[in-house]
């Protein structure tokens, strides 16, 4: 079935590491994002990108980076400098005025 | 910053009541978008409408535009327990270049509606 896959559905961080999550997509959109959603909160945008080896910073890019090495991957680091990780983090597509989600990760610093 | 604003924050209704929920925002806008999130899991599109449409109907939601007061409604007919879920608007400057969409939505922070049973 086409969809966006990400993985894992929860992870834990020590303090000072640096960890990925991953986000796959086979709907062949060109554009992908990330979003953090804080509890009760909104989606706040981190990256975005509109093609492959392109890709923009949003509203809270610091402390993240991501790649976009291949049209179906838009993985995300969630790096030490990021000093409040904890979040739910939603990874999406668009082929048109519409996005679509994955299922989401839970990330917690332990 | 947060581009959308819903009201309430919360609602809770009994099962065949409406819910209406509503949206405010500070820029132009290409089109809005209602979204619905299920507890712990992603967002699902409900609804578009375009900056040049008033109201826009989907089985049991209605959604109104009025650009002069950057405000929306989502309004859900005759509720049912498994409409429990946050709400929420996102307004979109979804641009086309070169064949491809790209762009940012910016979402508010959500409606919860409950509906008892």
């Amino acid at each position: 079935d086409g969809g966006i896959t990400q993985s894992p559905k929860y992870l834990f961080r020590k303090e000072g590491q640096n960890v990925t999550l991953s986000c796959e997509q086979n709907l062949n959109h060109d554009a992908m994002y990330w979003y953090r959603q804080d509890p009760g909160q909104g989606l706040r945008l981190i990256y975005y990108s509109q093609i492959v080896n392109d890709f923009q910073k949003g509203d809270i890019a610091e402390g993240y980076s991501v790649s976009r090495e291949k049209k179906e991957s838009f993985p995300l680091t969630v790096t030490s400098a990021q000093k409040n990780p904890t979040a739910f983090y939603l990874c999406a597509s668009s082929a048109g005025n519409t996005i679509y989600f994955g299922e989401g990760s839970w990330l917690t610093v332990v | 910053s947060q581009q959308g604003e819903e009201d309430p924050q919360a609602l809770s209704i009994q099962e065949g009541e409406n819910a209406t929920m509503n949206c405010s925002y500070k820029t132009s806008i290409n089109n809005l978008q209602w979204y619905r999130q299920n507890s712990g899991r992603g967002l699902v599109h409900l609804i578009l409408i375009r900056s040049n449409e008033r109201e826009k109907h989907s089985g049991r939601l209605r959604v109104t535009l009025d650009t002069s007061k950057k405000s929306s409604s989502l309004l859900i007919t005759a509720s049912r327990a498994a409409d429990t879920a946050s709400y929420f608007c996102a307004t979109s400057d979804i641009r086309n270049a070169g064949g491809t969409s790209y762009g940012k939505l910016t979402f508010g922070q959500g409606t919860i509606l409950t509906v008892h049973p």
